[in-house]
Order: structure tokens, then sequence, then C-alpha cells
């Protein structure tokens, strides 16, 4: 059973596009990150959310945590093909202690 | 460098053969985890180390995988009697204390079993 369901899986965008990618689960998370992943290397942290309804910009990226602490979104204004990559989002569920659930990842293709 | 670490970057291997990956963890991380990605998705876990004791085995997937880690540092993944389905990439990564600090991944091992 997956617990964190990504959408959508795939977009292809041109540069100068908004979008939007979404994470959403039944269980409720004490935490929730989003990674970006390149071919051939690991992820690496973007952001981590922590308080529900919390809202995070990182330039040309908004995060935002749901009220109810069960999904996440990211929001990509003015796309460009620097963030082209594999964006995945991990929640850390209340009572686990130790690991991760990621997400199913958006693969987001930005071309000229 | 200061990042993590794996070895190999590849490995080809034949069904029923065993294999072992290496991950070496940032200096001074406490915590070690261990995740497989099939291509193009997401992450499963694996397992989790806090020093040299592994507190949550939950994630792996048979008896036929195990891991340990010796001084707190470096950590071997074995995989007994590989198998086709057992193909991915497993990725490394380190945290300081345990998982509310941010998660730094090698670049993995890409396990291809013939």
């Amino acid at each position: 059973t997956q617990l964190l369901e990504q959408s959508p899986q795939f977009l292809s965008i041109q540069e100068g596009e908004n979008l939007t990618v979404y994470c959403n689960s039944s269980s409720v998370f004490s935490s929730l990150q989003w990674y970006r992943q390149e071919p051939g290397e690991g992820p690496v942290l973007l952001v981590t959310v922590v308080t529900g309804g919390e809202v995070k910009k990182l330039k040309r990226l908004t995060f935002q945590f749901g009220d109810a602490r069960k999904d996440s979104s990211l929001h990509i204004t003015a796309a460009q093909p620097g963030d082209t990559g594999l964006y995945l989002c991990a929640g850390a569920i209340t009572g686990t202690a130790s690991k991760l659930t990621f997400g199913t990842g958006t693969r987001l293709q930005v071309t000229l | 460098g200061a990042g993590v670490s794996q070895s190999p970057s590849n490995k080809v291997t034949e069904k029923g053969k065993d294999v072992e990956l290496r991950c070496d963890p940032i200096s001074g991380h406490t915590a070690l985890y261990w995740y497989r990605q099939s291509l193009g998705q997401g992450l499963e876990f694996l397992i989790y180390f806090q020093g040299n004791s592994a507190p949550d085995k939950s994630g792996l997937p048979s008896d036929r995988f195990s891991a340990e880690r010796t001084g707190g540092s470096v950590s071997t993944l074995t995989i007994q009697r590989t198998q086709q389905e057992d193909s991915a990439v497993y990725l490394c990564a380190s945290s300081h204390y345990g998982l509310g600090n941010e998660q730094f991944f090698g670049p993995g091992t890409r396990l291809t079993v013939l």
C-alpha cells in the first residue's frame, strides 16, 4: 500500500509556465519534506514543513502543508530548464521515529 | 569530500550470487538509512541505524537482505542469492541524530541482476 500518492506522475512544460505538484495521503504526518533528484544522483532536500497550514517559499518554489497534515503541494512559478528532475515528497508518520515514507514521485521536464 | 559515498556505483551480477553494497556516511552523522529505488520511482525504506544498532529493520524485503554498521560509520548491505527483482538503485543516507534532521543521500549503487 502506497501511503503517499503524488500527482501528476509526469509533467512536461515549457519554460515560463507555472505548475503545481500534489502529495496526498490518508495518514497524518508529523512533518513532510520535499526532495529533488537528478539522474544518477541521490535526492536533495528542498524544504521541511512541520505545522499544519504552513507555507514556505524558496525563490520560485512555494510549499504548503495541509491544515490536517495529510497533504502537501509544491508550486513552481515561471519554471526553468534547471527545475527539471524527479520531485519526491516524504513524510514522517506520527509515532514512527525512524523512517520516512516517500511518495511515488513526479517527473518534471521543462523545455525551452 | 564531505558527502555520503557509496560503492560500487554499478554492480552487475548473476542470479543466485551474493552482493555487498557499501555506504560511507558523513563523518559524525549518527543515523544511517538504506533505501531502494526502482526505475524512476519513489524510495522504499529498507533499514535504519542509530549508531551500530538497527532499531528499525521493517523494510527489508526478505531474509536474503541484511545490513550491518561498524564503528558507527561504514555500513554494508548484503543481498544473498540475488534475484532479478532485486535489480534497483540502492541509496544510502545519513543524518545527524535522527529522523527530524535532514537526510543527506549518496549517489546510489545501481544493481542489475541478470
